[in-house]
């Protein structure tokens, strides 16, 4: 899997949107870009993912360069509920039948919403 | 629909004894992954497992603990004689398809041995 670079820390005042970058120059063609989150003292949580088109889901938007080598995440109008540590990982879908599952987490960055 | 149950939540043992940690995927899930967050550390994942299988235990250590996930029932992760090293969050996820990387975590259970 690609190796991921995401700044350690970034704030946001309440209501404002988050924009979280996420640099992976050694992505492959097949590889899938996947965001999660993790509140403090709770499992993980999955926000949403895409291969090259941008994404929206109810949670965020994912927008991907047109050579893929980053990628933002975008919490529209962050509240204070969306303090975490965000992880951007990045896969391949079949990477062989032992490997579902089983995603690379790096040290993310801790996003921080202020009132 | 309940999202994936852990238990339980904290779990307090002594240098030696064994922690059992349970697992119920969410409704319709079938494959299970066990990871790992030791204190200021990343997740690191542990094993894989699909009913009565044990897919992927490329992540789980050498000696004292084991995985199993049965045909009826919560999968069970299972540490042995543990050690204060052991101390960790453990988080459970569950997909419902090979494909899944889109993982549903569980709340995880806090060990801290004493």
């Amino acid at each position: 899997d690609a190796k991921t670079t995401q700044p350690t820390s970034m704030d946001c005042a309440e209501g404002r949107a988050a924009n979280l970058p996420c640099n992976h120059s050694t992505i492959s063609g097949n590889e899938y870009v996947y965001w999660y989150r993790q509140i403090h003292s709770q499992g993980p949580q999955y926000i949403i993912h895409g291969l090259k088109n941008n994404e929206t889901n109810e949670m965020a938007s994912l927008i991907i360069t047109e050579d893929r080598k980053s990628s933002t995440l975008i919490l529209p109008h962050a509240t204070l509920r969306d303090t975490a540590v965000y992880y951007c990982i990045v896969r391949a879908p079949n990477a062989g039948g032992t490997s579902y599952g089983k995603l690379t987490f790096g040290q993310g960055t801790i996003l921080t919403v202020h009132p | 629909n309940a999202g994936v149950m852990q238990n339980p939540r904290h779990l307090v043992r002594r240098r030696g004894q064994e922690a059992r940690l349970r697992c119920s995927p969410m409704k319709g899930h079938s494959h299970v992954y066990w990871y790992r967050q030791l204190p200021e550390e990343g997740l690191k994942f542990m094993v894989y497992l699909q009913k009565e299988n044990i897919i992927d235990e490329s992540g789980m250590p050498k000696e004292r603990f084991s995985a199993e996930f049965p045909k009826e029932g919560p999968s069970i992760l299972r540490i042995q004689q543990v050690v204060r090293g052991d101390s960790a969050a453990y988080f459970c996820a569950s997909s419902p398809q090979q494909g899944g990387e889109k993982l549903f975590f569980g709340s995880g259970t806090q060990l801290s041995v004493l």
